[in-house]
């Protein structure tokens, strides 16, 4: 089937706005991760679902950002009041099996390029 | 934290050459993958090696894995243009800790 896909590929924004980005994962795939990477930086962790379980939070940097994952397939990764440095790649995988089995391999969707003017 | 992180940054080499990449982390590891991003895009996946493995092959990759050095190398053989890219490696902790991705290795492969 289909691979990881992600809306909108690219988003310009307000400083000050609301912004949502969609990710739609491999169908089947219980684990859906959230990324943030910086221009010619690393993949920064946000959040990571995993079935009905509660989502790990932990990476994502401040109470401006949330995300939701309905009926276990398709997330929403939202900013409130976006700031400059929000503009950033967000990348959106899912994988076949929870996070840390070995073996554990992510696909990615290409993508929402988001710039916060 | 766990987090891997690869050197050089950046590298660039003539068609035909030999690209090396290493990879450092911190902590105990039940594998390490190496995964490849074009154009800042989503990245894909190229090879999985587990913690009791010392070597593994995959056409012209091959990755190592030393886990009393706590490092990994990723070789590409035979260079070409199409595998100007930038290379990731990816740590999973033992007990279940999440996916850590290093800052990253930009290959440059001139024709």
């Amino acid at each position: 089937g289909a691979g990881v896909s992600q809306s909108p590929s690219n988003k310009v924004t307000e400083k000050g706005k609301d912004v949502e980005l969609r990710c739609d994962p491999i169908s089947g795939h219980t684990a859906l991760y959230w990324y943030r990477q910086s221009l010619g930086q690393g993949l920064e962790f946000l959040i990571y679902f995993q079935g009905n379980s509660a989502p790990d939070k932990s990476g994502l940097p401040s109470d401006r950002f949330s995300a939701e994952r309905t009926g276990g397939s398709v997330s929403t990764l939202t900013i409130q009041r976006t700031q400059q440095e929000d503009s950033a790649v967000y990348l959106c995988a899912s994988s076949s099996q929870p996070q840390g089995i070995v073996g554990e391999t992510q696909y990615f969707g290409p993508g929402t390029r988001l710039l916060v003017l | 934290s766990q987090q891997g992180e690869e050197d050089p940054q950046a590298l660039s080499i003539q068609e035909g050459e030999n690209a090396t990449m290493n990879c450092s982390y911190k902590t105990s590891i039940n594998n390490l993958q190496w995964y490849r991003q074009n154009s800042g895009r989503g990245l894909v996946h190229l090879i999985l090696i587990r913690s009791n493995e010392r070597e593994k092959h995959s056409g012209r990759l091959r990755v190592t894995l030393d886990t009393s050095k706590k490092s990994s190398s990723l070789l590409i053989t035979a260079s070409r243009a199409a595998d100007t890219a930038s290379y990731f490696c990816a740590t999973i902790g033992t007990g279940g800790f999440k996916t850590i991705f290093g800052a990253g290795t930009r290959l440059f492969v001139k024709a």
